[in-house]
C-alpha cells in the first residue's frame, strides 16, 4: 500500500496525558499536512511542512501542540497536557508541490483521539 | 467562520433519484476539490477543478466549478446506496492549505 499511512488509528487517554501520533506520507510528496476534525465538522487545517520545514501553523494549534518533520519524511504531531476539547479525528494529507493551482491532497485514514 | 458553506448539510433520497449539493463562498479559490468521506476514514479526492466554468464527469457523478471560482456544484444522476456517504468541498487557499466546508451527509436509500 503506497498511500499515507497514520499510527495509531485510535488512541484513548486520560485528560492531562501526552499524546503523539504519527504520519508517514505518500513516498515521493515533499509536503504534508496535519488537520483536525470534530464531529459533524469539516476538517480544519492545523500546520504543514514543506520537506522539514514547518511553513505554516493554523491559530488553533496552541502552546501544547507541537509538530515535527525531522528528515522530511514521515511526521509526528503530540499533543502536551490533554484536555477534553483535544478530542476529535485527526488527519495527516500529502501532496507533491507543483507549480499553479493544483495541490491535490491525499488524506491519511486518521487517529481518533478520546480524552477522558 | 465557514468560508465554505455546502447545502444541504444533510440529505435523504431514494435509490435512482437525482440529487445536486452546493459549496458557495464569497471567496476566491485557486481550485477546488471535492472528498467523499466514509465514518472512521479519511476524505478520498474526487476530483479537482481549476478553472471558472470547469465540468467535469465521473462517472454518475459530475462537478462543475463556478465561472467566478468562488463556488461549485456536485450532480449525482441515478443515485445508488453505494453513494452515501460525507461529500466535503474544499477550496485550495494561497495554493497550500486546504479550507473545508462542513460537508452534506448523503443517505440513498434502496
Amino acid at each position: 500500500d503506497t498511500g499515507v499511512s497514520q499510527d495509531p488509528r485510535h488512541k484513548i487517554t486520560k485528560r492531562g496525558q501526552n499524546v503523539t501520533f504519527r504520519c508517514d506520507p505518500i513516498s515521493e510528496h515533499n509536503r504534508l499536512y496535519w488537520y483536525r476534525q470534530t464531529l459533524g465538522q469539516g476538517p480544519e487545517f492545523l500546520t504543514y511542512f514543506q520537506n522539514e520545514a514547518q511553513l505554516e501553523k493554523s491559530r488553533l494549534l496552541s502552546d501544547r501542540f507541537s509538530a515535527e518533520r525531522p528528515k522530511g519524511s514521515f511526521s509526528t504531531l503530540e499533543i502536551q497536557r490533554t484536555e477534553q476539547g483535544d478530542s476529535a479525528m485527526y488527519l495527516c494529507a500529502s501532496s507533491l508541490a507543483v507549480t499553479g493551482a493544483y495541490n491535490e491532497q491525499f488524506f491519511g485514514p486518521g487517529t481518533r483521539l478520546t480524552v477522558l | 467562520t465557514q468560508l465554505l458553506e455546502q447545502s444541504p448539510q444533510f440529505l435523504s433520497i431514494q435509490e435512482g433519484e437525482n440529487l445536486t449539493v452546493y459549496c458557495n463562498s464569497s471567496s476566491v479559490f485557486s481550485s477546488l476539490q471535492w472528498y467523499r468521506q466514509e465514518p472512521g476514514e479519511g476524505p478520498v479526492l474526487l476530483v479537482t477543478v481549476v478553472t471558472g466554468g470547469e465540468v467535469k464527469k465521473l462517472k454518475r457523478l459530475t462537478f462543475q466549478f463556478g465561472d467566478a471560482r468562488k463556488d461549485s456544484s456536485l450532480h449525482i444522476t441515478a443515485a445508488q446506496p453505494g453513494d452515501t456517504g460525507l461529500y466535503l468541498c474544499a477550496g485550495v487557499q494561497g495554493a497550500q492549505k486546504l479550507v473545508f466546508g462542513q460537508g452534506t451527509r448523503l443517505t440513498i436509500n434502496p
